[in-house]
């Protein structure tokens, strides 16, 4: 079944402890997304990546980290959590970068909680 | 800034009725698209509009994008418990670099 596979669904965690959340993708997706959805703010783009060794900013970058070091992997790393990064988070991938016709296949989301 | 705002932000309403959720910018899109999210899922691909006038069909779900590509609408119709859910628009954000900018959604909750 072709799909987006993050990890975990839920977590709870304190500040300062780093963290990765995992996603991993197996149709061979060229481009990879985070978003993050907060309620009043709809889904923000956080990083992109467009391709293996290829990521860049999106709106909301500060407090994250990503790496593609393999097409199908984008993890997210928060290396010192704070509770302003208490969210839901979603990894999202594409045939091609999102224009006209490709849209997303998004992953089930990963609810973080910092305390 | 391109923005797509949504409207309604809720809808409440008995199973059989018809509907339509609305989405606005100020900006012209290339192409929209419209996504459907279930409590505790991602939002789900349900139909991309790219030309101008064009009305897409899904069931009972009718989808059309504005003549001049700065708006579209979702149409339901006959309403069903199982089209609960967060309604998104998105569209490519045309500023040079590459991702989906998302409405805000309507809130959907189709009663039995």
């Amino acid at each position: 079944e072709a799909q987006v596979t993050q990890n975990p669904r839920y977590l709870i965690t304190v500040t300062g402890k780093k963290l990765t959340v995992t996603c991993s993708q197996n149709m061979n997706h060229e481009y990879m997304s985070w978003y993050r959805q907060d309620p009043g703010l709809g889904l923000r783009q956080i990083y992109y990546s467009m391709n293996v060794e290829v990521t860049d900013k999106g709106d909301v970058p500060e407090g994250y980290k990503v790496s593609r070091k393999e097409k199908r992997n984008f993890p997210l790393i928060l290396e010192s959590p704070s509770p302003n990064q208490t969210s839901l988070y979603f990894c999202a991938s594409s045939v091609r970068p999102p224009q006209g016709y490709y849209g997303y296949t998004f992953g089930s989301g990963t609810r973080l909680t910092v305390v | 800034t391109q923005l797509l705002e949504q409207s309604p932000q809720f809808l409440s309403i008995q199973e059989g009725e018809n509907l339509t959720v609305y989405c606005n910018s100020s900006s012209v899109f290339s192409s929209l698209q419209w996504y459907r999210q279930e409590p505790g899922e991602g939002p789900v691909l349900l139909v991309t509009v790219v030309t101008g006038g064009e009305v897409k069909k899904l069931k009972r779900l009718t989808f059309q994008f504005g003549d001049a590509r700065k708006d579209s609408s979702l149409h339901i119709t006959a309403a069903q418990p199982g089209d609960t859910g967060l309604y998104l628009c998105a569209g490519p954000f045309s500023g040079g670099y590459n991702k989906l900018i998302f409405g805000a959604g309507t809130r959907l909750a189709v009663h039995p």
